[in-house]
């Protein structure tokens, strides 16, 4: 297995421009994560889903961020205008929904906002 | 709130002896911990995992202990070799689907 596939892996952009960051999960997981790291804050569940559907939206920071999963194969997360302070390492991960909890994650992409 | 707390930043341990990472929680609520590795420019991969019924699991060179009454759970590394080098991340669920992360432990395993 592939395992989770994330892009891109890095992306620098300027303050105010979109950035979209793309997931595909393990073929077979239901249930899709999106996590940021940053210094400060560490590693902070942003929102996840489960059979396409989002459950728990509450980690998005505010209005400037959106993620969707139009299908059980692929997620998007979406930072529109992006601002300098979104400058983290953005992980995706994906899980059986079995509950026990055990989730697999991507490689991340690094993001900078100039 | 951080209900998942990693109070040591950093930990540097001789090629050989025995690594001692620990972790704390406050909610009563999480039923399963987690482990998970993490090296530089890779995403964290999981490590070892143990459920609350449990006091105690093993997986080779890693064990995790759990004491629900201190909310305190340990990960033993031993042998510990350079290759453990890493940043270690404790996690907890309460089987909601949702892992709560601490800040996580720079281990440095000298040769």
């Amino acid at each position: 297995d592939a395992g989770v596939i994330q892009s891109p892996r890095h992306e620098v952009t300027e303050m105010g421009q979109e950035v979209t960051l793309r997931c595909k999960p393990i073929s077979g997981h239901n249930s899709l994560f999106w996590y940021r790291q940053t210094m400060m804050r560490g590693l902070e569940l942003l929102i996840y889903f489960n059979n396409n559907v989002p459950i728990d939206d509450s980690g998005m920071p505010e209005d400037r961020f959106s993620a969707k999963m139009p299908n059980a194969s692929f997620s998007t997360l979406k930072i529109q205008p992006s601002e300098p302070r979104d400058s983290a390492v953005y992980f995706c991960a994906s899980t059986l929904d079995r509950g026990e909890g055990t989730q697999y994650f991507g490689p991340g992409t690094r993001l900078l906002v100039l | 709130d951080q209900q998942v707390k990693q109070n040591s930043p950093s930990l540097s341990v001789q090629e050989g002896r025995i690594s001692i990472l620990n972790c704390d929680y406050t909610n009563s609520m999480f039923d399963y911990f987690l482990w998970y590795k993490k090296y530089p420019a890779e995403g964290p991969t999981f490590l070892i995992s143990i459920s609350s019924i449990k006091d105690k699991n093993e997986d080779g060179r890693f064990t995790v202990f759990l004491n629900k009454s201190a909310k305190h759970l340990s990960l033993h590394i031993v042998p510990s070799q350079p290759g453990d080098s890493a940043v270690y991340f404790c996690a907890a669920s309460s089987r909601t689907g949702k892992l709560t992360f601490g800040q996580g432990t720079i281990l440095t395993v000298h040769p």
